[in-house]
């Protein structure tokens, strides 16, 4: 069963820094392109970040190019978001979420808030 | 920047009835859309890709019609466990994507 966890949101101050994990299992994370994608409270989803199989093509949103930085391990299994300078407005719920034929998102983690406030 | 419209914001139907759901793009992305679910407090749920291929593990009652620039998402008959909000995504533009701000569809 495939299975993704986020984990490391909670609640920071304006200009702070936090790092998201997700754990992955049950497929070879390997070989598997992975995003992050946002979801603020009370409103829709918003795709963060991206970042190919081997970590050679990275991607990002404006809202969040020069600030976040998405890196994985695939020894571990996992992915990571280290997020720096944080405003109020990246205030959401973070899912991680794996790629599908380059064209959708098939599996998603339970979500991690991250509350940015003073 | 390609953005999604999608309507109508809210749609209330009794439990049954057929409901169809409409995303617009402000221009083309070809077949690259996609259908979530979304039902509160959980995360987002592949239904369609490519835009007319269910997910696995989806119901026939879900279909994704549509190419282009106008795109149809029907649910032939609404059972309870179907009310929820749904989302269009595209990835014309990949490996950037965009979503669409949601149709709710409530119980009547």
């Amino acid at each position: 069963e495939v299975q993704l966890v986020e984990s490391g949101g909670g609640l920071v101050q304006p200009g702070g820094s936090l790092r998201l994990s997700c754990a992955a299992s049950g497929f070879t994370f390997s070989s598997y392109s992975m995003n992050w994608v946002r979801q603020a409270p009370g409103k829709g989803l918003e795709w963060v970040s991206y970042i190919s199989s081997s970590s050679s093509t990275i991607y990002y949103a404006d809202s969040v190019k020069g600030r976040f930085t998405i890196s994985r391990d695939n020894a571990k299994n996992s992915l990571y978001l280290q997020m720096n300078s944080l405003r109020d407005e990246d205030t959401a719920v973070y899912y991680c979420a794996r790629e599908w034929g380059e064209t959708s998102f098939d599996y998603w983690g339970q979500g991690t808030l991250v509350t940015v406030s003073s | 920047e390609i953005v999604l419209t999608q309507s109508p914001a809210t749609l209330s139907l009794s439990p049954g009835e057929r409901a169809t759901l409409s995303c617009r793009a402000s221009q083309s992305v070809s077949s690259y859309l996609a259908w979530y679910q979304q039902k509160p407090g959980q995360a987002p749920r592949l239904l369609i890709y490519d835009a007319s291929n269910r997910a696995t593990g989806i119901p026939a009652r879900f279909s994704g019609s549509g190419s282009g620039t106008d795109f149809t998402l029907t649910i032939s008959s609404l059972e309870p466990e179907d009310f929820a909000v749904y989302y269009c995504q595209q990835r014309s533009n990949w490996p950037q994507f965009t979503f669409g701000p949601g149709t709710k569809v409530d119980i009547k």
